[in-house]
Order: C-alpha cells, then sequence, then structure tokens
C-alpha cells in the first residue's frame, strides 16, 4: 500500500534561518507531488506541485522553494524565513494531475519567531 | 471560473443528533467533488467523492452527500454525530477541463456538544 511520509512534524525557526522540509511517497511510482499551506483560519494553499523529477510549478511568488531530487521525493526550502512563513504545511500526492483525490502527509507545523 | 463556497465557517451540533455541513459549487462543465476531514495538527483524510456516477455518495464513519445539479449542491451529512466527528471539513472541486486547479473550501470546523 501507499504511504506518505513528512517531516519534521514541528519546527521553531528564527527569522532568516533556513528552512527544509521533506515529503517521501512509498509504494508508487511517478506520482504526482503537491505542497500546501495552511494558515491559521484560513483554507489551503497549493505552493508548489510536481508531474515529474526535476518538474517544479509555482503557484504563489515568495520567497519559498521546492525542489524533487526523486521520483517519491519533495522537498520544500527557504533560504531566509520570514514572520508570515508560519503555518501547517502539508504534503500530498495523487496519481494523475488535478484528480482531486489526494493523499496528505500528517504536516509540518513551521513557527518562525 | 470554479468556484467552491461552504456556507457556514462554525457549525455546533449534539452528539447523537444529525450533522449537515454545506457546499456550494460554480462550474462551467460537470466537475468531481469531493468532501475530506482534517483532525488537529493532522493531515486531510478523504471522505468520500462523487465522480458523475451515483448522486448519492456514502463516504467512510458514516457521511454521505448527495451531488444536486439544480441547486450546486454537494451537502456533507450524517446522521448521528459521535464525538470523534469533531474535526474541520473541507469541500473540494475538481474541474472537468484539467487544465484548471482544483479548489478547496474554506473549511467548516464541526463542534460536538457532549
Amino acid at each position: 500500500s501507499q504511504t506518505i511520509h513528512q517531516w519534521p512534524a514541528t519546527l521553531v525557526q528564527p527569522v532568516g534561518s533556513p528552512l527544509s522540509l521533506e515529503c517521501t511517497v512509498e509504494g508508487t511510482s511517478n506520482p504526482n507531488l503537491y505542497w500546501y499551506r495552511q494558515a491559521a483560519g484560513r483554507g489551503l494553499q497549493l505552493l508548489f506541485y510536481s508531474v515529474g523529477i526535476g518538474q517544479i510549478s509555482s503557484e504563489v511568488p515568495q520567497n519559498l522553494s521546492a525542489s524533487r531530487p526523486q521520483d517519491r521525493q519533495f522537498i520544500l526550502s527557504s533560504k531566509k524565513l520570514l514572520l508570515s512563513d508560519s503555518g501547517f504545511y502539508l504534503c500530498a500526492w495523487s496519481v494523475g494531475p488535478n484528480t482531486g483525490e489526494l493523499f496528505f502527509g500528517e504536516g509540518s507545523r513551521l513557527t518562525v519567531l | 471560473a470554479q468556484s467552491v463556497t461552504q456556507l457556514d465557517s462554525h457549525v455546533s451540533v449534539s452528539e447523537g443528533t444529525p450533522v449537515l455541513l454545506r457546499c456550494n459549487y460554480s462550474s462551467s462543465y460537470s466537475p468531481s467533488l469531493f468532501w475530506y476531514v482534517q483532525h488537529p495538527n493532522k493531515g486531510l483524510q478523504l471522505l468520500l467523492k462523487y465522480t458523475s456516477a451515483a448522486t448519492l455518495v456514502k463516504g467512510i464513519n458514516g457521511f454521505e452527500a448527495e451531488f444536486k445539479k439544480s441547486e450546486t449542491s454537494f451537502h456533507l451529512t450524517k446522521p448521528s454525530a459521535h464525538m470523534s466527528d469533531a474535526a474541520e471539513y473541507f469541500c473540494v472541486v475538481r474541474p472537468m477541463n484539467r487544465d484548471d486547479k482544483i479548489i478547496f473550501g474554506k473549511g467548516t470546523r464541526l463542534h460536538i456538544l457532549p
């Protein structure tokens, strides 16, 4: 069966520090991968999605970036965090693009101080 | 343009009473519709999906939803609420045009009163 792992679960970082959140999927090949952010009291905001290795589409201009170095690995990064980067980050995968049926990781809670 | 509206940001029901979470959509085509549930500090889990088959869709944990094209609605219901149903629920629309992105509603937080 397919599983998705996301880490770290919780992160507290000072403003200006770097960020790396990792996500891996097991049990499937060539998944579509997504990074969402969920700010307090808001819905889900799609940040990045990837249909294949090295293929990244950015939905919202910001100081975050994403990379897909391997088929089932998706990394969210920042060189310098801002206070506004605080939130709950969710990685997800789907079998095909825009299927609507997404499988989510457990999330990473980022607090920038 | 496609959109999805969850009409209530918070819903409170007593344990054992029915649950109704409302969702309306706007789409140029017949969309696929989904409901997800999110418990605190957890990822989202698919509850059920409508993909142009039967209009009444049954999901996990006793939830079901009915697609009503004339009302452009996809409301989520459960006959009897349980304390474990306390969570946030998201209505999602996937337009038939695959160039259009999946759209999440803003969510409805369901509170269960003892």
